[in-house]
C-alpha cells in the first residue's frame, strides 16, 4: 500500500519562509493534498495539486512536486504565528477516495 | 452550514468499557470517512461509507469495532471492548458523491483507554 513520510517538526521565525517536505510512494495518486490542523479542530484543506503539475501557487503558498522523485513540498512564504499548526500531506487513493496521510509536521513560527 | 460534528469530543474509558463515538456529516453528503490518529502517527483511514452501504472497511483494525450508518445520515462507531491501543483522536469526514471531492473534517474525538 501507499506510504507517506513526513519530518515531524519545523521552527522557523515569524516573517521566515517555511518549507514543509513530504515523500510518497504510490504514484498513482491522482490528486495530493496538504491539511492543516490546529489545535482543537479539524484538518482544514490548504491546498492541493494534480498530478500532472509541477508548481501551484496560491497566495502565500506554493506546493511544488516532483513525480520522478515522488517528493512535495509545501512552502509558506513570509510565515505568521497563526500558521503555527500541524501540517499533513496526503494522497488519495484508488476507488472511494480514502486519504492516505503522512505523520504530520508541527510547525512552529517563533515571533 | 453548519460543519461536520462528533461527539463526545473527549472520551475517557477503561480497558474493557464500552465507548461509541458519533458523527454528523454535512447535510446531503453521501460520502462519510472514518480516520484515527495514534499518538504522533499518521492518521489512518478506517472505513468509508456511500449513503448507508459500507463501500471500503479495509482499514478497520479488529472486530472490536463496529461503524453504522442507519438511514445514511449520522454514523456510529463503536468499540467493545476497548483495549489500551484504542486511545487516539478519531475524525469523521463527509463529502459529496464521487471519489475526488473534497472531505470535510470534523473536530475529531479524542479517546483514552486507561
Amino acid at each position: 500500500g501507499e506510504d507517506v513520510e513526513q519530518s515531524l517538526f519545523l521552527s522557523v521565525r515569524e516573517g521566515d519562509s517555511s518549507v514543509i517536505n513530504c515523500t510518497y510512494t504510490d504514484s498513482s495518486s491522482t490528486y495530493l493534498y496538504w491539511y492543516k490542523q490546529e489545535p482543537g479542530a479539524g484538518l482544514q484543506l490548504l491546498t492541493y495539486i494534480f498530478s500532472n503539475m509541477d508548481m501551484k501557487q496560491d497566495q502565500r503558498l506554493t506546493v511544488l512536486l516532483n513525480k520522478k522523485d515522488k517528493h512535495l513540498s509545501l512552502r509558506i512564504a513570509d510565515t505568521q504565528t497563526g500558521d503555527s499548526a500541524i501540517y499533513f500531506c496526503a494522497g488519495r487513493s484508488g476507488q472511494g477516495g480514502k486519504l492516505i496521510f503522512g505523520q504530520g509536521t508541527e510547525l512552529s513560527v517563533k515571533p | 452550514e453548519a460543519g461536520v460534528t462528533q461527539f463526545p469530543s473527549h472520551s475517557v474509558i477503561e480497558k474493557g468499557q464500552t465507548v461509541t463515538l458519533r458523527c454528523d456529516p454535512i447535510s446531503g453528503h453521501d460520502n462519510l470517512y472514518w480516520y484515527r490518529r495514534v499518538m504522533g502517527k499518521e492518521i489512518k483511514f478506517l472505513l468509508h461509507f456511500v449513503k448507508e452501504s459500507k463501500q471500503d472497511e479495509s482499514g478497520m483494525p479488529n472486530n472490536r469495532f463496529l461503524a453504522e450508518r442507519t438511514g445514511g445520515t449520522y454514523s456510529t462507531l463503536k468499540v467493545q471492548p476497548a483495549e489500551l491501543e484504542d486511545s487516539g483522536v478519531y475524525f469523521c469526514a463527509s463529502s459529496l458523491g464521487g471519489a475526488y471531492n473534497e472531505q470535510f473534517f470534523g473536530p475529531g474525538t479524542r479517546l483514552t483507554v486507561l
